[in-house]
């Protein structure tokens, strides 16, 4: 089974704040990546699929990169709407992987 | 508009079972592969099933597999969950997803409200 692992796992970060989330496979995914966010009590959103192409209706702020093993979510100036929890998904194997998710709150 | 509506869930003694169903909208439901995702209080997301169009191909987390079984009815733009031999372990939200292909890969753009299964005596 492919493992992803994200990191940090949690990030104390203030308005404005350019913020990077990193996420590792433990074999090569291709671009077989998405990013998700979460909010409390609520579904999980998606972001940015195939590793790069943001999702319709998403601030340009989310952007993504990589290709491979190694990828990141890059928050360019975090807004208040944007503290949640975010997660990776990889998809290249039959069944999905989702990595274990980074806290991003206010500092 | 885009819906996806879960229901089935509740209390459930361990060693039950339970059946979810997940009532799709908005969307031209036979075109589009199904998963379903679970996500136990306060922990992450885990994917736990999948089915693809026409209801042939279906795959498994190695948690369920055996105990669970995924199908649909396209005629009623339903996608089901059949949980069986459930455990405390299998206590969490599920969550039916809408896999779009996502340029040539795969992913959930669209997820239900999810339905919150209870295993526990």
């Amino acid at each position: 089974d492919i493992q992803m692992t994200q990191s940090p796992s949690f990030v104390s970060a203030s308005v404005g704040d350019r913020v990077i989330i990193t996420c590792r496979a433990s074999q090569v995914i291709s671009n077989w990546l998405a990013w998700y966010q979460q909010k409390p009590g609520k579904a999980p959103r998606l972001l940015i699929y195939a590793a790069s192409i943001l999702q319709s209706g998403v601030p340009s702020r989310f952007s993504g990169s990589g290709s491979g093993t190694d990828f990141t979510l890059t928050i360019s100036s975090l807004q208040p709407e944007d503290f949640a929890i975010y997660y990776c998904q990889q998809a290249n194997s039959f069944s999905w992987t989702f990595g274990q998710g980074t806290k991003v709150e206010i500092k | 508009e885009v819906q996806l509506v879960e229901s089935g869930g509740g209390l459930v003694q361990p060693g039950g079972s339970l059946r979810l169903s997940c009532a799709a909208s908005g969307f031209t439901f036979p075109t589009f592969w199904m998963h379903w995702v679970r996500q136990a209080p306060g922990k992450g997301l885990v994917w736990v099933s999948r089915i693809n169009t026409d209801g042939i191909s279906t795959t498994y987390a190695d948690p369920v597999k055996g105990r669970f079984t995924v199908s649909r009815d396209n005629a009623r733009n339903t996608v089901y969950l059949h949980m069986n031999s459930l455990r405390a372990e299998d206590t969490a939200v599920y969550y039916c997803v809408r896999d779009p292909g996502c340029s040539e890969t795969s992913c959930a753009d669209y997820w239900g409200q999810g339905t919150l299964v209870t295993v526990s005596s």
